[in-house]
């Protein structure tokens, strides 16, 4: 069975830090990646997905990263974090067998993130 | 422009009885319907999905109904129990040889309330 690992699972940081954040898939290959964020109250908002290593598409301009430096595993990264940047940070994955793919993305258990 | 739409953000529903979670979209492309059930500071999980050739699909206590001329799904709990009570997204995703990278788009959420 395939399962989805995010770490660390809360992280406090100070204005103007760095962020890295880890998630990494176990049980299937090849999978689509994504990062979700979901700022209080609000609904998941996409960050970043990823069809293959090194291959990142951005979807909303800001001042986070991603990277794939391996099959199964995605990375979130900020030079200086903002205030904005506080919030429920998920990482998920979907089988990427192309058009016979399904359709159903699996998350992983979130990073909460305050930013002070 | 949001193309998914969850018009309740909160439901309390009384346990033993049902609960019917609405969503309705814009995008008339939308070929796969998804509901994710989300507890606070935890990952969604994947629930139940409709494809659009089809109105209805049942699982166990869970049904969802899709009706494509008012571009609208509902989520059915029979009965409801105090488990339940969570936040439920709803997603849709257009054909996947349309979508680059299989992404979803996700409604902002309806917390729903079972109270025993």
């Amino acid at each position: 069975s395939q399962t989805i690992h995010q770490w660390p699972a809360t992280l406090v940081q100070p204005v103007g830090s760095p962020l890295s954040l880890e998630c990494t898939v176990e049980g299937t290959s090849n999978p689509n990646l994504y990062w979700y964020r979901q700022a209080a109250g609000r609904g998941l908002q996409l960050l970043f997905y990823s069809v293959g290593i090194g291959q990142i598409s951005s979807e909303v301009p800001q001042n986070l990263s991603a990277s794939r430096p391996q099959d199964r595993q995605f990375i979130l990264s900020s030079k200086k974090l903002l205030l904005s940047d506080s919030g429920f940070y998920l990482c998920a994955w979907r089988r990427g067998s192309g058009l016979a793919g399904k359709y159903e993305q699996y998350f992983g258990p979130g990073t909460r993130l305050t930013v002070t | 422009d949001q193309q998914v739409k969850q018009n309740s953000p909160s439901l309390s529903v009384q346990e033993g009885r049902i609960s019917i979670l609405n969503c309705d979209y814009t995008n008339s492309m939308f070929d796969y319907f998804l509901w994710y059930k989300k507890y606070p500071a935890e990952g969604p999980t994947f629930l139940i999905s409709i494809s659009s050739i089809k109105d209805k699909n049942e699982d166990g206590r869970f049904t969802v109904f899709l009706n494509k001329s008012a571009k609208h799904l509902s989520l059915h709990i029979v009965p409801s129990q105090p488990g339940d009570s969570a936040v439920y997204f709803c997603a849709a995703s257009t054909p996947l040889e349309y979508n680059q990278g299989g992404k979803l788009i996700f409604g902002q959420g309806t917390e729903l309330s079972v109270k025993p």
